[in-house]
């Protein structure tokens, strides 16, 4: 079955980078989504890579994907503030709109 | 920009009564989702619908709960006879879902309501 670890908690400076990981089991996965929750806020969905690509970046935000060891990774660039939530990876497995998967989500805090 | 809704906001109830929850999808989509939130926990997927049935369920997903889209906007879940460890955040999301790719299949999520039973 699907099970998606990440670690529970990350503390960066203002303007430094953040790199968020995140291992799944199913390799079966067809796309790997990033979810970000602000306090009291519902999911709002940052990005996702197709699992045949390596990379993909977007503006701030770089996600890497090591398919063979099931690794996946947000790094964002220049942190600030406003980044401060939990972040969520999820994996989706093959089926036309099937289920997420998400991650224990992990909690970043940007200090000044 | 279209976004999921999703009413009340915050909903409390006493243990043993029934409440519904409200979610508009986004209004094209297709596919739709009730996930749920454990206070400190990770955000588990209960059960899809497409096409007025049910197409996936989790086994949380037991007799107490059901779904249903009344009319042309709403979707629903209806939870009997609550027990005080529903407590949770439910997210409702929805995708368009045709053409498998990978715009079509990704979940947008509402706001999500607290669900507190006393």
């Amino acid at each position: 079955g699907e099970d998606v670890e990440q670690s529970l908690f990350l503390s960066v400076r203002e303007g430094d980078s953040s790199v968020i990981n995140c291992t799944y089991t199913d390799s079966s996965s067809t796309y790997l989504y990033w979810y970000k929750q602000e306090p009291g806020a519902g999911l709002q969905l940052l990005t996702y890579i197709f699992s045949n690509m390596d990379m993909k970046q977007d503006q701030r935000l770089t996600v890497l994907l090591n398919k063979k060891d099931k690794h996946l990774s947000l790094r964002i660039a220049d942190t600030q503030t406003g980044d401060s939530a939990i972040y969520f990876c999820a994996e989706k497995v093959a089926g036309t709109a099937s289920k997420l998967t998400f991650g224990t989500g992990t909690r970043l805090q940007v200090t000044l | 920009e279209p976004e999921v809704t999703q009413t009340p906001s915050h909903q409390v109830t006493q243990m043993g009564q029934e409440v519904i929850l409200r979610c508009v999808p986004i209004s094209n989509h297709l596919y739709f989702y009730w996930y749920r939130q454990i206070l400190g926990q990770k955000v588990e997927f209960l059960v899809s619908f497409y096409n007025n049935e049910i197409s996936e369920k989790s086994e949380i997903f037991d007799d107490q709960f059901s779904v249903e889209r009344p009319d042309g906007s709403n979707f629903t879940l209806k939870i009997r006879s609550t027990k005080l460890e529903d407590s949770a955040m439910y997210f409702c999301a929805s995708c368009f879902g045709l053409a498998g790719s990978a715009s079509t299949d990704t979940q947008y999520f509402g706001p999500g309501t607290r669900l507190t039973v006393l």
